[in-house]
């Protein structure tokens, strides 16, 4: 039972350039979302996915596209990377009020 | 609006007690939380307490809510070195998709 992954650990990206976040989970839950954290912000949640087959927005969803693939799988998008979305990317996973499980993050730099 | 806020920098001594403070505006809020980032990690989740709830324990881990005033602390007793981290806050609402919001973060520093 591996929880939360997420790949890649580290990207650096060119500006304009695109790349995919993956997140899976094998908790078997309904629930999934993409975070971003920055100093001094907190976590921003970015999109999240209530059940298989539907997405939404949250926060701060301009400049990502979102796919919930099935239900193990949330995948994050970024089509044409900007400098303003260097930050640490979180994917979570949740069943009830109590459990939401964090992956360990995906730190991206864009130059 | 919906905001939690937290102090940013709490330092304490090794063995003696920590309390990390958070306030939130959303009074239709259902579940409080604590999760802990080490450096470099995910969160991880501490411990949470439900709106109805006035105190909860766990261990060394004490979460007092005080919900006329919106005010949440986490109370660590005997604090050790491997309790430095970043203490996040955050509260969900009763919604379709059970937004959990989350405070900016409060770092923790165990001086040896």
């Amino acid at each position: 039972n591996a929880g939360v992954t997420q790949t890649p650990k580290f990207q650096v990206l060119k500006t304009g350039q695109s790349m995919t976040l993956q997140c899976a989970q094998d908790m078997n839950h309904n629930s999934m979302y993409w975070y971003r954290q920055d100093p001094g912000m907190g976590l921003r949640l970015i999109y999240y996915s209530a059940s298989e087959g539907t997405t939404d927005k949250g926060e701060v969803p301009n400049g990502y596209n979102v796919s919930r693939l099935n239900k193990r799988e949330f995948s994050l998008r970024l089509e044409s990377a900007a400098p303003s979305q260097t930050s640490v990317y979180f994917c979570a996973s949740r069943l009830t009020e109590d459990t939401q499980y964090f992956g360990p993050g995906t730190r991206l730099t864009v130059l | 609006g919906e905001d939690v806020e937290q102090s940013l920098f709490l330092s304490v001594r090794e063995g003696d007690s920590s309390v990390i403070n958070c306030t939130y505006t959303d009074s239709s809020s259902t579940y409080l939380y604590w999760y802990k980032q080490e450096p470099g990690a995910g969160l991880q989740l501490l411990t949470y307490i439900f709106s109805n709830m006035d105190m909860k324990q766990d261990q060394r881990l004490t979460v007092l809510l005080n919900k006329k005033d919106k005010h949440l602390s986490l109370r660590i007793a005997d604090t050790q070195t491997g309790d430095s981290a970043i203490y996040f806050c955050a509260e969900s609402r009763p919604g379709g998709y059970q937004k959990v919001t989350f405070g900016t973060g409060t770092k923790l520093q165990v001086i040896p």
